[in-house]
C-alpha cells in the first residue's frame, strides 16, 4: 500500500524466533511486488520479490506469501538474527506502469 | 552492495538554491528511478529515466527535472529549494523498467536550511 501516515508499525521479537511482517497493499492491478530492508542512514536492500502469478516463493531464511484474493502480502524471517533489526517495506509495481508503491514500512526490533 | 552508487551523501543547502544529486547505475542496468523519502516514510517516486528519455512520474513539481547519459548514469536536479525538501534522495536501477527488480543506492541526504 501506499504511505497513509508517520505512525511506522513495530514489531519486537527474541533472537532466534520466526519474525512475519505484513503489507497491505492497494492496487489490484500490481503484479510484481518486492520486499525491502533499510538500515538507518541507508538505501533500500532488495531481499525477495514475487510476481502475481505466484502465493509463495523462498529465499535464504525468508519466504514471502501473496493473497491476492485480499490483496496482502507477507514477509517471513526464519530464525530472526540482530542483524535482521531494521525498517521493512513492501513496494508493488503495477503491469502497466513503472514505479514502486512503498508501504509506510514496518520497524523490526530483535531482542538478543 | 548493490553497485549503484549515489553522489554527495550528505549535502546542506539554503531556500532558494539549486541542487544536483548524481547517481552511477549497475552493471548491465539501463533505467533509473529516483525517490524521495522524508524521515519515517516509504519513498516517494519522482520519475524514471529510460534510454535517455523521462518514462513516467510522479507527483512532483516541474522543479523537479533529471537527466540520463548515454552510460546510463543520471542526475536529479531541483531548482528553488524549500525547506519540504529535505529528505533522503534515491536512486534505484533496474533492467528495462516495469516489473524488474529495482536495486537502490545508499541516498543522498539534503537538509534545506
Amino acid at each position: 500500500g501506499e504511505s497513509v501516515g508517520l505512525h511506522l508499525p513495530t514489531l519486537s521479537v527474541q533472537e532466534g524466533d520466526n519474525s512475519i511482517i505484513n503489507c497491505a497493499y492497494s492496487n489490484s492491478a500490481s503484479d510484481y511486488f518486492i520486499w525491502y530492508k533499510q538500515e538507518s542512514g541507508k538505501g533500500p536492500q532488495f531481499i525477495i520479490d514475487i510476481r502475481s502469478n505466484m502465493d509463495k516463493r523462498q529465499g535464504q531464511r525468508v519466504t514471502v506469501l501473496l493473497n491476492k484474493t485480499v490483496k496482502h502480502l507477507s514477509l517471513q524471517i526464519a530464525a530472526t538474527q540482530p542483524g535482521d533489526s531494521a525498517v521493512y517495506f513492501c513496494a508493488e509495481n503495477l503491469d502497466t506502469g513503472n514505479q514502486f508503491y512503498f508501504g509506510t514500512g514496518t520497524s523490526l526490533t530483535v531482542i538478543p | 552492495e548493490t553497485g549503484v552508487t549515489q553522489s554527495p551523501t550528505h549535502l546542506i543547502k539554503t531556500r532558494g538554491q539549486q541542487v544536483t544529486l548524481r547517481c552511477s547505475s549497475q552493471s548491465g542496468h539501463n533505467t533509473v528511478s529516483w525517490y524521495q523519502q522524508a524521515l519515517g516514510q516509504g519513498p516517494q517516486f519522482i520519475f524514471q529515466y529510460y534510454r535517455e528519455e523521462e518514462n513516467g512520474r510522479g507527483n512532483f513539481p516541474p522543479r523537479f527535472s533529471g537527466l540520463q547519459f548515454p552510460n546510463y548514469s543520471s542526475e536529479l536536479n531541483v531548482n528553488a529549494l524549500e525547506l519540504d525538501d529535505s529528505a533522503l534522495y534515491l536512486c534505484a536501477s533496474s533492467f528495462e523498467g516495469a516489473g524488474t527488480e529495482a536495486f537502490f543506492g545508499q541516498g543522498t541526504r539534503l537538509t534545506v536550511v
